[in-house]
C-alpha cells in the first residue's frame, strides 16, 4: 500500500525567505505527482503536477521536483509572502489506480510579515 | 468556466439519519472522484466513476455508504444510517479522462457533521 509522508507538519517562516516542502512515497510505481494547496474550510486548489517522466515542474515563484527512485516530491517556494499561508498537500497516483491520488497528511504554513 | 461545486456546503444531520451530498463536475470531465478528509489529515479516497459506472468504490467504508451518477454528470453520495464517525468534509472532483495522468480539479466540499 502507497505511504504519502509530508514532514514537517507544520513550519512558520518571515515573509520573504524561500520554503521548501517536503513529500515522500514508498512505491515508486507512480503516474504522477501533484502538489495541492488548501485554505482553511476550503477545497483544494492544484498547484502543480509533475508526470513520472518528468523531473520538476515550475509555476511562477513555484518549483517542484521528483526523484522516484529515492521516492521524493519537494516544492519550493520563492519569496514567500503572507499570502502563501496555507496548507499544502501532495498526492501520488500510483500505475493501474484508475487516477485516485493517495495524499499526505499535509505541511501547514504561517508565513509572518 | 465553472469549476466543481457541491451542495450543500454545510450539513449538520442527527445520528441515524439518511443524508445526500451532490457534485456538479466540471462540463464535459467524464471521471469523477470522490474523497473524504478528517480534520488534520489529507483526503481519503472514496469512490471513481468514470461515465455512468463505477470502476473502483474500493474505498467507500462500508455497505451504508453509496453513490451514483445516473447520466455520467452529476454525482451524489448517500450515506445511510450516519454515525458520528462519518462526520468529516466530504470532495468530489474531476478530470477529462480516464488516464491516470489527468490533473484533477477539486470541488470546495461538503462539510458533514452527525451530532
Amino acid at each position: 500500500k502507497q505511504e504519502v509522508t509530508q514532514i514537517p507538519a507544520a513550519l512558520s517562516v518571515p515573509e520573504g525567505e524561500n520554503l521548501v516542502l517536503n513529500c515522500s512515497f514508498t512505491d515508486s510505481a507512480i503516474y504522477n505527482l501533484q502538489w495541492f494547496r488548501q485554505d482553511p474550510g476550503k477545497g483544494l486548489t492544484s498547484l502543480l503536477l509533475i508526470q513520472s517522466s518528468q523531473r520538476e515542474q515550475t509555476s511562477g515563484r513555484l518549483n517542484a521536483s521528483l526523484d522516484k527512485s529515492s521516492g521524493r516530491s519537494t516544492l519550493y517556494i520563492a519569496a514567500s509572502q503572507p499570502g502563501d499561508s496555507a496548507t499544502y498537500l501532495c498526492a501520488a497516483t500510483l500505475v493501474d489506480s484508475w487516477g485516485k491520488l493517495q495524499f499526505g497528511a499535509g505541511t501547514q504554513v504561517v508565513v509572518t510579515p | 468556466g465553472a469549476g466543481v461545486s457541491q451542495t450543500p456546503s454545510n450539513k449538520v444531520t442527527e445520528k441515524g439519519k439518511y443524508v445526500e451530498l451532490r457534485c456538479d463536475p466540471i462540463s464535459g470531465h467524464t471521471a469523477l472522484y470522490w474523497y473524504r478528509q478528517s480534520l488534520g489529515q489529507g483526503p481519503e479516497f472514496l469512490i471513481y466513476f468514470q461515465g455512468t459506472g463505477a470502476a473502483d468504490d474500493s474505498g467507500l467504508p462500508n455497505d451504508r455508504f453509496f453513490a451514483v451518477r445516473p447520466e455520467g454528470s452529476v454525482s451524489t453520495l448517500k450515506i445511510q444510517r450516519t454515525e458520528r464517525g462519518d462526520s468529516a468534509v466530504y470532495l468530489c472532483a474531476s478530470s477529462q479522462g480516464a488516464l491516470a495522468y489527468n490533473e484533477q480539479f477539486f470541488g470546495p466540499g461538503t462539510r458533514l457533521t452527525v451530532l
